[in-house]
């Protein structure tokens, strides 16, 4: 079975903090995509980065980075000097496409609120 | 601009009524899909459609219905056979199958209260 796990409820840091949100991955399958959608309080989430079970480089995009590991099966997303419209939930999210081409699998997000 | 459409934003109902939950994309995307949200629970797929005039169920199908009779159109109906109905539901779309792009395009989501 898959599964998706972020551990972190909630998180609150104060502007400009560097902040990792967590998340930890079950699956079997060796060919797998992985993903982070973004949720602003208007309600709809907004697709952040894909990346397959073959790259485990990381990624970075601006004050954006993540950090793909297989060995301990997570994929985690760090903030640099956060902002306030940072502020939103976020989900970690699996596809095993072999399995089941249109199903993602989505944890149960992280709620992250920037103080000013 | 393009995008997904949902209405109403929000909807009141009175137990033993259903309710149709309106989705409309000019995307030009195949498929869609219907997620509910509960609090600490993530998403949860209730029916998705690849195509026209052709759905599936999700994960939390029963209580719930839906048709797609226009590519741009999928509507969600929460019948009075849905236990716990008081959610916020959100439709997406996507260009290929999700599970291989990942990339799903949201709508603004619709929340619903059983009074």
């Amino acid at each position: 079975a898959q599964k998706v796990t972020q551990a972190q409820t909630e998180i609150s840091v104060v502007e400009k903090e560097d902040v990792t949100l967590d998340c930890v991955y079950e699956t079997r399958d060796t060919t797998y995509y992985l993903f982070w959608y973004k949720q602003p309080p208007s309600g709809e989430l907004v697709f952040l980065i894909r990346r397959n079970s073959f790259d485990e480089q990381n990624e970075i995009s601006g004050r954006y980075s993540w950090n793909f590991q297989k060995s301990t099966s997570s994929f985690n997303f760090t903030i640099t000097a956060s902002q306030v419209v940072d502020s939103a939930v976020y989900f970690c999210a699996l596809s095993v496409p072999y399995s089941s081409a249109s199903k993602i699998i989505f944890g149960s997000g992280t709620r992250l609120s920037i103080r000013p | 601009d393009g995008g997904i459409t949902q209405s109403p934003k929000y909807l009141f109902r009175k137990e033993g009524q259903n309710v149709t939950l309106s989705c409309e994309q000019n995307l030009n995307h195949d498929a869609m899909y219907w997620y509910r949200q509960d609090p600490g629970q993530g998403l949860r797929l209730i029916y998705y459609s690849q195509i026209v005039n052709d759905f599936q169920k999700g994960d939390i199908a029963e209580g719930y219905s839906v048709s797609r009779e226009k590519k741009e159109s999928f509507p969600l109906t929460v019948t009075s056979a849905q236990k716990n109905p008081t959610a916020f539901y959100l439709c997406a779309s996507s260009f290929g199958l999700a599970g291989y792009t990942g990339e799903l395009f949201f709508g603004e989501g619709s929340r619903l209260t059983v009074l």
